[in-house]
């Protein structure tokens, strides 16, 4: 069992460039969430979906977009990159009841130079 | 707006003492909670939830948590610390009124021998 599953691992792009961020479950979650760890600030929610076609804002959304046109997965897309996007973005996914607790996938490390 | 606090960045403790890593929040309504653990280069790990019911809850490999509603808090506890817990800890939040799971800034937990 995959759980879930991030591509890619790593990855170096250029300011301006463009990227998407695959994130895919195979556990038939409802809710999937992209998040963003730098130093010091924890884990903060940059979009989420509570079910297929639908996406909602996190805290720090800007310069990214999402999609989710199938269930078991979710894409973060950055068009123009910027060095504050560096960071490593994990993906998570869980059921729709409140209590249930999340899966995360093993991350991306993202560097923009 | 939902928030989550752990106050410490870092907690040092000598193996086997007990170890306690403090986590408060703020939520709309009834609150489950939730502690994770991420070991370096890796995704998060779920350790521990808090539903309802009895105030002490226990999760994977020896921890437990204690909920107090009157302090918002849910602080993690271990009886005997290993230096194999030694790791970064988030403490995280999701409300009855909302979608979302915000997370802490962590806890560097530094067990040594």
């Amino acid at each position: 069992n995959a759980g879930v599953t991030q591509t890619p691992k790593f990855r170096v792009l250029k300011t301006g460039q463009s990227m998407t961020l695959l994130c895919a479950q195979d556990m038939n979650h409802e809710y999937m969430y992209w998040y963003r760890q730098d130093p010091g600030m924890g884990l903060r929610l940059i979009h989420y979906s509570v079910g297929e076609g639908t996406t909602a804002k996190g805290e720090v959304p800007d310069g990214y977009n999402v999609s989710r046109l199938k269930k078991q997965n979710f894409l973060l897309g950055l068009e123009s990159a910027a060095p504050s996007q560096t960071s490593v973005y994990f993906c998570a996914s869980s059921y729709r009841a409140k209590n249930t607790e999340a899966f995360f996938g093993q991350g991306t490390r993202l560097t923009v130079v | 707006a939902q928030s989550v606090a752990q106050p410490e960045d870092q907690v040092n403790v000598a193996e086997g003492n007990p170890l306690t890593v403090k986590c408060t929040y703020s939520v709309s309504g009834n609150p489950y909670l939730f502690w994770y653990v991420q070991y370096p280069n890796r995704g998060l790990q779920f350790l521990l939830k808090y539903i309802t019911g009895d105030n002490l809850v226990k999760g994977s490999y020896g921890f437990e948590a204690e909920f107090n509603k009157s302090q918002t808090s849910f602080h993690l506890k271990k009886p005997s610390a290993l230096v194999s817990d030694s790791a970064l800890y988030f403490c995280a939040v999701r409300g009855d009124a909302g979608n979302m799971l915000t997370f802490g800034g962590g806890t560097r937990l530094m067990v040594k021998p």
